[in-house]
This record gives structure tokens, C-alpha cells and sequence, in this order.
């Protein structure tokens, strides 16, 4: 059984970075496609960016570009999400997410990981 | 850059009742389209994926349909435990989530 388990709750302070991690558990990081997903207080889900198998890449939505990145470390099976330049609008829980049974939408989501940003 | 339109944005309605949520694409995006469910401090939970198919261990109360630019969501006849929030996800491109529709009972 494929599971998704991400790292502790955080508080940030304005312009600081936040790494977020996703461990894989029963499966291999190496044959998902991870992605991530945030959503504000009272507000919907919104998508971060992933690895696009097509191209062999990670994509980021554009609101995101210069401020986010994905990796992974294979070794251990987790993946990160590493937010810069914060600010309190990024104050979210964020989610991995991913598309296990290869139907192109998130099957397998992580419990959440909700980063506080605040002075 | 696809744009999607979730409706309605909250409904009532009591137990038993029959409910049809909206998703629009503003472009073609042939199935590729899945519906979730939320409940608060909850991660999403997967409903229907491919546009209709419906995901192992769902209640077939839930059903899905539509393809091209509009889709559908429809509960059959509520139960308590449905009351929750709704969102349709598109991945013909760069994933892109509905509005989000919020279910109360009446």
C-alpha cells in the first residue's frame, strides 16, 4: 500500500525558506510523479508544480517559478518542497501528491504539512 | 493557458436529495478530468477519475460524466456523510483545480 507521509507543521518568518519533505513508503519514488499541491486557509487547492514524465522534467506553475523547488532524493524515497522569500499570503497547508495508478490525476496524497508565515 | 469554472460555488440540500455539481473547461480537454472529495483537516480524496470512471471503494452514489469542455458530478441521494467540499481537477495541461463547491446541509 502506497503511502505519502510529509514532514511537521512550520512557522516562518517573512522572507525565510521553507523545505517540505514527502517520504514514499510501499513503492519507489523512482516510478511516481510527484507533485505538489498548497491550499490557504478557507480557500481552494492549488497546484504548485511536479515532474512531467513526458518530458523528464518538473514543471512549475507560473505564479511559483523563482521561488519553488522540487527534488528528490532517491535513496531514501522522499521528495522536497523548498519555498524562498516567503510571505504571509504563503501561509498553507501543503500537500504531495501523486498519480500512483497512472490515470493522470492525484490518486495518493501526503497528510499535509501546514507552514505558518508570520513576524 | 486553460481556464476552469466550478459551479456552483456552495449548495444546501438535505439527505436523500439528488445533486449535480459544474465543471466547465474553457477549452477542449477531452476525459482528462477527476473529482474530489474534502472534508476540513483533511487531504483530498479522489471520486471519479477519467471523466466517469469511479474509484475503487467510492459508493456508486457517485457518478461522473461529460467530456470535451463540460462535466459533471452527481450524487445520487445525500447521506450525512457527504456533506463536504467538491473540486474538479484537469490534467489535459498543467493540473488546474476547480473553485471548489461547498455542500451544507439545508
Amino acid at each position: 500500500q502506497v503511502q505519502l507521509v510529509q514532514s511537521g507543521a512550520e512557522v516562518k518568518k517573512p522572507g525565510a525558506s521553507v523545505k517540505v519533505s514527502c517520504k514514499v513508503s510501499g513503492y519507489t519514488l523512482t516510478e511516481l510523479s510527484m507533485h505538489w499541491v498548497r491550499q490557504a486557509p478557507g480557500k481552494g487547492l492549488e497546484w504548485m508544480g511536479g515532474f512531467d514524465p513526458e518530458d523528464g522534467e518538473t514543471i512549475y506553475a507560473q505564479k511559483f517559478q523563482g521561488r519553488v523547488t522540487m527534488t528528490e532524493d532517491t535513496s531514501t524515497d522522499t521528495a522536497y518542497m523548498e519555498l524562498s522569500s516567503l510571505r504571509s499570503e504563503d501561509t498553507a497547508v501543503y500537500y504531495c501528491a501523486t498519480d500512483y495508478d497512472d490515470s493522470g490525476a492525484f490518486d495518493i496524497w501526503g497528510q499535509g504539512t501546514m507552514v505558518t508565515v508570520s513576524s | 493557458d486553460i481556464q476552469m469554472t466550478q459551479s456552483p460555488s456552495s449548495l444546501s440540500a438535505s439527505v436523500g436529495d439528488r445533486v449535480t455539481i459544474t465543471c466547465r473547461a474553457s477549452q477542449g480537454i477531452r476525459n482528462d478530468l477527476g473529482w474530489y472529495q474534502q472534508k476540513p483537516g483533511k487531504a483530498p480524496k479522489r471520486l471519479i477519475y477519467a471523466a466517469s470512471s469511479l474509484q475503487s471503494g467510492v459508493p456508486s452514489r457517485f457518478s461522473g460524466s461529460g467530456s470535451g469542455t463540460e462535466f459533471t458530478l452527481t450524487i445520487s441521494s445525500l447521506q450525512p456523510e457527504d456533506f463536504a467540499t467538491y473540486y474538479c481537477l484537469q490534467h489535459n495541461s498543467y493540473p488546474l483545480f476547480g473553485q471548489g463547491t461547498k455542500l451544507e446541509i439545508k
